[in-house]
């Protein structure tokens, strides 16, 4: 059972180039999320769905693109980088917290990205 | 303003002793989770809680809905126990967590 799988592992970019980091699940959840880690901030919410064809924006949309086309697959896309967004992005899974009271966050490996 | 805080933000202790991070938090929240940070980098979940008190193994999480405050307690740390330990909040009915910014631990054997 793979989990919640990321890549790439690392990333180099260059002001203004465009790239998609690539999320998938295999546990049938159907809320995935987008988060980015900064060097003393927590993890803030960048964007997440609850569902195939369903996303909606966190705190730090701005920049970022995503859609969910399956429910095993969340990518995120960067549509003109910035040296900004140059962090540490995690893509998390759970089953809906809609019902009851949620259920654990799984989260993949992340990747370290960095835009110059 | 961070919804939630948390404190210490270093921490090292010595191989045996008992060791308690705390989680505050200001809005109203359905769930809150304790994650561990390795080394490396990769996230896991601990504990998921929405009121009292969950033990498993050495690590025991506790939650006061009335206070907004919850507790990570380790018994017996161990140098593998070190890592950084995360607080999240799920916000009421909605679908958004809120995560504090960590408290790093060190325990030396």
């Amino acid at each position: 059972n793979a989990g919640v799988t990321q890549t790439p592992k690392f990333q180099v970019l260059k002001t203004g180039q465009s790239m998609t980091l690539q999320c998938a699940q295999d546990m049938n959840h159907e809320y995935m999320s987008w988060y980015r880690q900064d060097p003393g901030m927590g993890l803030r919410l960048i964007h997440y769905s609850v569902g195939a064809g369903i996303t909606d924006q966190g705190e730090v949309p701005n920049g970022y693109n995503v859609s969910r086309s399956t429910t095993e697959d969340f990518p995120l896309r960067l549509l003109s980088a910035a040296p900004s967004q140059t962090s540490v992005y995690f893509c998390a899974s759970s089953q809906t917290p809609i019902r009851g009271w949620g259920s654990p966050l799984h989260f993949g490996n992340g990747t370290r990205l960095t835009v110059t | 303003k961070n919804e939630v805080e948390q404190s210490p933000q270093n921490l090292t202790a010595q191989e045996g002793e008992f060791i308690t991070i705390n989680c505050s938090y200001s809005v109203g929240i359905s769930a809150l989770h304790w994650l561990q940070q390795h080394p490396g980098g990769g996230i896991v979940s601990l504990f998921m809680l929405s009121s009292g008190k969950k033990k498993h193994g050495r690590l025991i999480a506790t939650i006061n809905i009335q206070e907004k405050h919850s507790s990570l307690h380790i018994t017996a740390s161990h140098p593998r126990d070190s890592a950084v330990y995360i607080c999240a909040v799920r916000l009421g009915n909605f679908n958004k967590f809120y995560f504090g910014s960590g408290t790093k631990l060190n325990v030396k054997p």
